[in-house]
Formats: structure tokens, sequence, C-alpha cells
């Protein structure tokens, strides 16, 4: 049964800083992984998508890794800012039973000014 | 080019009632996929479906919840005698037949249900 960890649970750090969110799974037969961005009370909001095959994806300020071998996705913020604050979820779709998303349960971000 | 549609956004019940929740896919997507978000817990799959089949339920609790996605309408998932511990944000995503190239799901903004 797939499982996944996100570490640390909570983070509060400085404006400016450079962080690195961390996501575990036991099982590495995944299709992809999904990093989500969370607000309170609203919706996900997709951020980086990283197939099976690759090793990482870029967008703008933030950079994910996926080491499939060992189980780890990092999710990589340069000059964090205050606008980042949110709770960051990690998700894998396995290849069997693919449609079943199976969620971290998340990393809460503060950022201070 | 809507994004997937929830509603209600915040919906009450006292405990015994029935809630309802209605998801509208994205235009072209016939595959509707519901999770259930308890306080303090990650996101848990429920429910898939096409238009008028329930593909996977393996997520959802035996008794009392129940799925559907007509061939016209929103997908609905139905609530009977709600509970306390039936408080939750509840998420419909979906994908179009086939599944897109990167095989990823388009989530809405989730239906909050508060029972008392």
């Amino acid at each position: 049964k797939q499982e996944v960890t996100q570490i640390p649970a909570a983070l509060s750090v400085p404006e400016g800083e450079n962080l690195v969110l961390n996501c575990s799974f036991t099982d590495s037969a995944i299709y992809n992984l999904q990093w989500f961005r969370q607000d309170p009370g609203k919706g996900l909001t997709s951020l980086l998508l990283i197939q099976s095959s690759q090793r990482e994806q870029t967008s703008g300020r933030l950079n994910a890794s996926l080491d499939k071998s060992s189980g780890r996705s990092t999710l990589y913020i340069a000059a964090s800012q205050p606008g980042d604050s949110a709770t960051y979820l990690c998700a894998v779709r396995p290849r069997t039973g693919f449609q079943k998303l199976v969620f971290g349960t998340g990393t809460r971000l503060l950022v201070s000014p | 080019n809507a994004g997937v549609m929830q509603n209600p956004r915040h919906l009450v019940r006292r405990r015994g009632q029935e809630a309802r929740l209605r998801c509208s896919p994205m235009k072209g997507h016939s595959h509707v996929y519901w999770y259930r978000q308890l306080p303090e817990e990650g996101l848990k799959f429920m429910v898939y479906l096409q238009k008028e089949n329930i593909i996977d339920e393996s997520g959802m609790p035996k008794e009392r919840f129940s799925a559907e996605f007509p061939k016209e309408g929103p997908s609905i998932l139905r609530i009977q005698q709600v509970v306390r511990g039936d408080s939750a944000a509840y998420f419909c995503a979906s994908s179009p037949p086939g599944g897109t190239d990167t095989g990823e799901l388009f989530f809405g903004e989730g239906s909050r249900l508060t029972v008392l």
C-alpha cells in the first residue's frame, strides 16, 4: 500500500530564505508525482508535475526533483516571499489503480516579512 | 474555459440530515473523482466515476455515502444521515477521456461540509 509522508509538517522562515520541502513515498511504482499548493479554505493549485521518467521540473522560483528509486521528491522554493505562505501537498499517482492519487498530509509554510 | 465547478462551497447540516454536493467537470472532461479531506489530514480518494458508471468506489464508506454521474448534469456526492465525523472538505477533480498527456487531474475549489 502506497504511503506518502511529508516532512516537516510545519515550517516558519523569514522572507528571502531558500527552503526545501520533502516528500517520501513507499512504493516506487508511480506514474507521476505532483506538488500542490493549498491556501486556507481554498482548493488545490497544481504547482509542478513530474513524470516517473523525469528527474526534475522547474517553474519560476520553484524546482521539484524526483528520485524514484529512493522514493523521494523535494520542492525547492528560492527567495521565499510572504505570498508563498500556504500548505504544500505532495501526491503520487501509482501505476496501478492510477486514478487514485495518494496525498501526503502537507507542509504548512509561513514566510514572515 | 471554466475549471471544475463545485457547489455549494459551504454547507451546514444538522446531524441526521442529508448533504448533496455537486461537481461539474471541466468542459470536455467525462471522468470525475471525489476526494475527502478531514481536518488536519491529507486528501483521501473516495470514488471515480465516468458518465453513468461508477468505476472505482473503493474509498467510499460502505454506508450512507453514494455518488452518481448522470448522462446529463453534474456529478453528485450524497451523504445521508450525516454525523459530525462527516465534517470535511470534499474535493472533486476531473480528467478528459483517456486522460491528459501528463496524467494530470484538475481540482475544484472544494465543498466544505459542517455538521452541527
